[in-house]
């Protein structure tokens, strides 16, 4: 299977930029596609995609989410923090069965 | 508007079966394939099983493939989980899913989920 790795947590100011990473224990681009994507979970709420194909923006999500990378090493960055961003955010590939899902990175306020 | 509703979860004790529902609406059901994903208590997120538009196909989690059947009826716009000989590891929020719109595999919905305690 392959392993999805999350710092457990991030602090950060609003107003300033959070950079989420995920790590994959082996690439999940092929050639043509980076098969990764974010979620957002807000406490007692189902998760919510942001990012699909590591950088394209799901419908109705702000410009302030955004997502890159490839092979086995993928941010999501939001810029500007807001309020509203508290939450936790989760990876998840789909390069291979069975798909899996990192641990989750919770974004906290300073 | 997309919805998803799940409902079945509940308290069951070990041994016993169960089934999930999810109610879709606001979209064609029949044009999708759908998924189930749960959530432990220490919100570890595991998938479960994709199923195909027309239930033709279905794929599941290694671990889970024995225990547990998915299943749908477009007629009445509703994907099943089936759950046998359940454990106490699988105490979790059961979320169903609708697969993306593009060929990759990502969960554009969600429902608000169904929990499930597996408990004597």
């Amino acid at each position: 299977d392959i392993v999805l790795t999350q710092s457990p947590a991030l602090a950060v100011s609003l107003g300033q930029r959070a950079t989420i990473s995920c790590r994959a224990s082996q690439s999940v681009s092929t050639s043509s596609y980076n098969l990764m994507h974010w979620y957002q979970q807000k406490p007692g709420q189902q998760p919510k995609l942001l990012i699909y194909d590591a950088s394209n923006l799901a419908s109705s999500i702000p410009a302030r989410f955004s997502g890159s990378g490839s092979g086995t090493d993928f941010t999501l960055t939001i810029n500007p923090v807001q309020a509203d961003d508290i939450a936790t955010y989760y990876c998840q590939q789909s390069r291979e069965l069975p798909l899996t899902f990192g641990s989750g990175t919770k974004l906290e306020i300073k | 508007e997309v919805q998803l509703v799940e409902s079945g979860g509940g308290l069951v004790q070990p041994g016993a079966s169960l089934k999930l529902s999810c109610v879709a609406s606001g979209f064609t059901f029949s044009d999708y394939w759908m998924s189930w994903v749960r959530q432990t208590p220490g919100k570890t997120m595991e998938w479960i099983g994709n199923i195909k538009y027309d239930g033709s196909y279905t794929d599941y989690a290694p671990s889970l493939k024995n225990r547990f059947t998915i299943s749908r009826d477009n007629a009445k716009s509703t994907l099943y989980l089936q759950m046998s000989n359940v454990r106490s590891e699988d105490t979790a929020t059961y979320y169903c899913t609708r697969k993306g719109i593009t060929t990759d595999w990502y969960f554009d919905f969600w429902g608000p989920g169904t929990m499930v305690t597996v408990s004597s």
